[in-house]
């Protein structure tokens, strides 16, 4: 299985909204409305911020969204703070019942 | 609250075999699905597999000749292990509960 497709970094500052990108296919992404994205901060371990496609864990800020179109999901996050710069990760169900990453983005608030 | 914490042995040498163990403390093993993921240096996270909520287990195709995943529900915890290690299995190994909970992380460094 193919990772799936992010950006390797991408930039906003602080107050403006971003939009992370995740490409994949109609064996995963495009064929289940079971995306995940997660924050990582280097020498933690990965939080969950969206599941399925567009839902926040109790917690979660609403200024992380997410959203499907396709064979793409998005991550958008409004508002950005110095906080929310991390690496951020999708992950997607694929039709052989297995899970797939993205390659990961990271995020660089200015 | 739910924690996970995690432990296993953290060098190990060429073919030898990875094992490391998540135990669930505060909540059930019942009603998430249980997964290892890894991260080796400088990389990106990798999904290794799972127990799904039935029982059933699921590993990534590229691991899968070499990955054993189990559960332990009379101590609450559940095991990787990752037979024929090599240089390339060198990572930062997590466990988590749903996606929500996640162990601390094992360093795990294969060197001869």
């Amino acid at each position: 299985q193919s990772a799936l497709t992010q950006p390797a970094s991408v930039s906003g500052s602080p107050g403006q909204s971003i939009i992370i990108s995740c490409t994949g296919t109609l064996s995963d992404v495009g064929g289940y409305n079971y995306v995940s994205w997660y924050q990582h901060h280097p020498g933690t371990a990965p939080k969950l911020m969206i599941y399925d496609v567009s839902t926040r864990p109790s917690g979660v800020s609403n200024r992380f969204s997410g959203s499907k179109s396709g064979n793409t999901a998005s991550l958008t996050i409004s508002g950005l703070q110095a906080e929310d710069e991390a690496d951020y990760y999708c992950i997607s169900y694929t039709t052989i019942s297995t899970w797939v990453f993205g390659g990961g983005t990271k995020l660089t608030v200015l | 609250q739910v924690q996970l914490q995690q432990w296993g042995a953290g060098l190990l040498k060429p073919s030898e075999t990875l094992s490391l163990t998540c135990g669930v403390y505060g909540g059930s093993l019942s009603g998430y699905s249980l997964s290892w993921i890894r991260q080796p240096p400088g990389k990106g996270l990798e999904w290794i597999g799972e127990i799904t909520q039935s029982g059933s287990t699921n590993y990534n195709p590229s691991l899968k000749s070499r990955v054993i995943i189990s559960a332990d529900r009379s101590k609450n915890q559940f095991s990787l292990r990752l037979s024929s290690v090599g240089a390339a299995d060198t990572a930062v190994y997590y466990c988590s509960r749903g996606g929500l909970w996640w162990g601390q992380g094992t360093l795990v460094t294969v060197s001869s």
